[in-house]
């Protein structure tokens, strides 16, 4: 099966720095590489998501690469901000985006 | 409804107590999958219905835990004789089907004491 590798498990900046968070894959089969965030108490939410088809993506502060000959993808938080201070899940479903091996998270600290 | 729905959000169980738990899906979506999240983890899948039909339920730890979806919209989860072992947050998701976004439920955390 899928084996998801995330790090690092904690990462603390100070606001305004960036933030990035990288995931090992093993399956050659995975093409959908989506990005979750959870904060306390509450549901895992997708913010990004990448498709095996392109090598980046950005939304805002937000972006994803994907290097499928090397089998990893990273999360780039730029600007980074208290309120993006939770953890992040990387994930790589081979055929239903349900179905996914999850990180183990990485626990982002944003200092004011 | 707006988003998935689970209930209960908190349920105490003393061990060997039967628990259910309930996932009420966003209307429409094809496949439905459980997942457990021990804490400090990444959720772990246990179980997977396109419609009504269980089509893996590799994930599930023991032949305790049992799911359902017999309308292919809501659905149960089922752990017999609750162990301290079980004590997690259960998650459900929802997905249009295929490479398509999963929307999570807030989960319920179950605690065996």
């Amino acid at each position: 099966g899928e084996n998801v590798e995330q790090h690092p498990s904690t990462l603390s900046v100070q606001e305004g720095d960036s933030a990035v968070i990288k995931c090992t894959y093993s399956d050659s089969a995975s093409n959908y590489f989506p990005w979750y965030k959870q904060e306390l108490g509450k549901r895992p939410q997708l913010i990004i998501d990448i498709r095996s088809n392109v090598g980046e993506k950005k939304d805002q502060r937000i972006a994803v690469t994907l290097n499928k000959t090397a089998k990893h993808f990273s999360l780039h938080i730029t600007e980074t901000q208290p309120e993006d201070s939770a953890v992040y899940f990387c994930a790589a479903p081979i055929t239903n985006a349900g179905k996914s091996t999850f990180g183990d998270g990485t626990t982002l600290t944003v200092k004011p | 409804g707006a988003g998935v729905s689970q209930s209960p959000r908190y349920k105490v169980a003393k061990r060997g107590q039967d628990v259910a738990l309930r996932c009420d899906p966003i209307s429409g979506h094809v496949s439905l999958f459980w997942y457990q999240q021990a804490l400090g983890q990444g959720p772990e899948f246990l179980t997977y219905f396109q419609n009504e039909a269980q089509l893996d339920k590799s994930g599930l730890p023991s032949d305790r835990f049992f799911a359902e979806r017999p309308e292919g919209s809501v659905s149960t989860l089922k752990i017999q004789r609750t162990q301290q072992e079980d004590s997690a947050v259960y998650l459900c998701a929802s997905t249009i089907g295929g490479l398509a976004e999963a929307f999570f439920g807030q989960g319920t955390r179950l605690t065996v004491v």
